[in-house]
């Protein structure tokens, strides 16, 4: 079954240092986003990623931190200098299209962001 | 606004046992999609079921079963005959059919040997 593939599976990062969390989503799918889980909280939704734009952010999702998927496979969201409330567990999820968002999303593994 | 809430923070319950997981949304739209997700130890999100608003009928896979009741606004998950494997954070999530979802704050479902 195709999968989402996220990398790196944990990150270590300094304060203040940048960060770029990567995501290969599933080939045909057309529908990007990134969401965010804080240790043993909730899953929150960060943005979504469509026709090389964002759709949709949240509140969350400040000049801190952009998406942009540079090659045609990839989908990253970089954070530009990373604050200790910055760590959490990151997930990124693809979906086929439009009419196909119903159905839901495929998640990939998730990145565990540490910020010390 | 969309809300999500799953008011059980944490239920034990002995092997073999069944064991329901409540879940009640907000929603204003009359179309509007609920889900339920597992994540396991290891952290990744597990897809379990999908269930849209126009469709009230309860599903069953295996030991899971699935209550949805627009009545109530309410979509419960209930494993019946629990195993240990069934250990795991479960969320429900609310989705308006745009691009987010809405998740609950999940319920921790220790299921003890």
């Amino acid at each position: 079954e195709p999968e989402v593939t996220q990398t790196p599976s944990h990150q270590v990062t300094q304060m203040g240092q940048e960060v770029i969390l990567r995501c290969v989503p599933i080939s045909n799918h057309l529908y990007f986003y990134w969401y965010r889980q804080i240790l043993g909280q909730k899953v929150e939704f960060l943005v979504s990623f469509y026709n090389n734009e964002i759709s949709e952010k949240s509140e969350i999702f400040d000049d801190q931190f952009s998406v942009e998927r540079p090659d045609g496979s990839n989908f990253t969201l970089k954070i530009r200098s990373t604050k200790l409330e910055d760590s959490a567990m990151y997930f990124c999820a693809s979906n086929e299209g439009r009419a196909r968002i119903s159905y839901g999303y495929t998640f990939g593994s998730g990145t565990r962001l540490t910020v010390v | 606004a969309q809300k999500v809430t799953q008011a059980q923070t944490e239920i034990s319950v002995v092997e073999k046992e069944d064991v329901t997981l409540d879940c009640v949304y907000e929603t204003r739209d009359t179309t509007y999609y609920l889900f339920w997700y597992k994540q396991p130890p290891s952290g990744e999100l597990v897809f379990l079921i999908r269930r849209n608003s126009f469709d009230e009928q309860n599903e069953i896979s295996g030991r899971y079963s699935w209550n949805f009741q627009k009545s109530t606004s309410s979509f419960n998950f209930t494993i019946t005959a629990s195993q240990v494997v069934d250990s795991a954070v479960y969320f429900c999530a609310l989705s308006d059919g745009t691009y987010k979802y809405i998740f609950g704050t999940g319920t921790r479902l220790k299921v003890l040997a």
